[in-house]
């Protein structure tokens, strides 16, 4: 199973601040790899797929570099909605998907 | 407007059974692959299983494999969760999700309002 870890597990940023958030994985994961955003009490959403490319009606401040273990979703100039944990998850060996614990961005 | 809204969810004792449904709208349901992801309370997302588009191939987590089995009715544009055996490690709010399109995708692009399960004597 491919184990994805994420840090830092808490991040406090300042509202707009940038967030910096990393994803590793245990093996190449090539550029399998999306980002998703939850909030207390309600579903995931899907931010970013393919490593780098946004999702339908996802904000220019979101975006993902990275490929093979190493993954970076960046949130530029971090406004009071996107404060909630991020969770990535690769999909190389589909249909078995692994999360990250998540990251929490949290108000500074 | 893509909808998948779960229902079923429900206090159950250790080794019952409970089964899911996902209601889908919006969307051409026979042609995506569909999974169930689960989040225990306070914890983070973890697949469950997967089923392709015409439900001929299933896919399940070692942790509920045996135990559970997921299906679908492209008919009623319904997937869902047959839960057996239940233990108290199971207990999670579940979601249903869309495969997102294409040849190589694997990432979730539309999920459910998620459904509780408690399992507790």
């Amino acid at each position: 199973e491919i184990v994805m870890t994420q840090s830092p597990v808490t991040l406090s940023v300042s509202p707009g601040e940038r967030a910096t958030l990393s994803c590793r994985a245990s093996q190449s994961v090539s550029s399998n790899l999306a980002w998703y955003q939850q909030k207390p009490g309600q579903a995931p959403r899907l931010l970013i797929y393919g490593a780098s490319t946004r999702a339908t009606g996802i904000p220019a401040r979101f975006s993902g570099s990275g490929s093979g273990t190493e993954f970076t979703l960046t949130i530029t100039s971090l406004q009071s909605e996107d404060f909630a944990v991020y969770y990535c998850q690769q999909y190389n060996n589909w249909p078995s998907l692994t999360f990250g614990g998540g990251t929490k961005v949290e108000i500074k | 407007e893509v909808q998948l809204v779960e229902s079923g969810g429900d206090l159950v004792q250790p080794g019952g059974s409970l089964r899911l449904s996902c209601a889908a709208s919006g969307f051409t349901f026979s042609t995506y692959a569909m999974h169930w992801v689960r989040q225990a309370p306070g914890k983070g997302l973890e697949y469950v299983s997967a089923i392709s588009s015409n439900g001929g191939s299933t896919y399940h987590a070692d942790s509920v494999k045996g135990r559970f089995t997921i299906s679908r009715d492209n008919s009623k544009n319904t997937l869902y969760l047959q839960m057996g055996s239940l233990r108290a490690e199971d207990m999670a709010v579940y979601y249903c999700a869309r495969r997102g399109p294409g040849y190589g995708s694997g990432w979730l692009d539309y999920w459910g309002q998620g459904t509780l399960v408690t399992v507790s004597s």
